[in-house]
């Protein structure tokens, strides 16, 4: 069965570094999300894209965020100069049939 | 704005008894998932209720969607310790999906 991947599972940065978070949506789906869940929070939405374009993004995605479809399968998000608050599982999701389906997240720790 | 609220946050039950979750939520929408998470875990679907009057069923659990009154309902039959887990409820959006607070189910034997 066809499922989302993310890459790294884990990954630790100093605050003030950049970080790529890497995914690869469902080969046939054309939306794709990323959302963020800090340390037993809800999930929160960052951003959707669609015909490589962001279709919406919320106030978190503010101008240290970035995100790119490099090629016909990977999706990345991007975080400039990283913050502590940054600190949070990252998880990617790609829509088909009205159903939103999740990768396996990203932890992404800032010291 | 879209806000979406569940109720309970967290519900210790017994195995063998029944209970529900509540979501509710402010804006008219037409989408309503319900996912689980377990701990360190990723979100896994669980239904997708697309119209009003909408009643999906799988095993001990049961989601229904009432678009009038913005709720939606999980159900939990006869609760077995293995449904121990983190229950979200969320609204379609356009463009996103918006997450209530989730529900923190400990099934105890």
């Amino acid at each position: 069965e066809p499922e989302v991947t993310q890459t790294p599972s884990h990954q630790v940065t100093q605050m003030g570094q950049e970080v790529i978070l890497r995914c690869v949506p469902i080969s046939n789906h054309l939306y794709f999300y990323w959302y963020r869940q800090i340390l037993g929070q809800k999930v929160e939405f960052l951003v959707s894209f669609y015909n490589n374009e962001i279709s919406e993004k919320s106030e978190i995605f503010d101008d240290q965020f970035s995100v790119e479809r490099p090629d016909g399968s990977n999706f990345t998000l991007k975080i400039r100069s990283t913050k502590l608050e940054d600190s949070a599982m990252y998880f990617c999701a790609s829509e088909g049939g009205y159903e939103q389906f999740f990768g396996p997240g990203t932890r992404l720790t800032v010291l | 704005e879209l806000k979406v609220e569940q109720n309970p946050l967290f519900l210790s039950m017994q195995e063998g008894k029944n209970y529900t979750i509540y979501c509710n939520y402010s804006t008219t929408s037409d989408r309503l998932y319900w996912y689980r998470q377990d701990p360190g875990k990723s979100l896994e679907s669980l239904f997708v209720l697309l119209s009003n009057g909408a009643v999906k069923q799988e095993g001990r659990l049961m989601a229904s969607l009432d678009t009038k009154a913005r709720l939606s309902t999980l159900h939990i039959t006869a609760a077995v310790h293995d449904l121990s887990a983190t229950y979200f409820c969320a609204v379609g959006a356009t463009n996103k999906l918006i997450f209530g607070t989730g529900t923190l189910l400990a099934v105890q034997p």
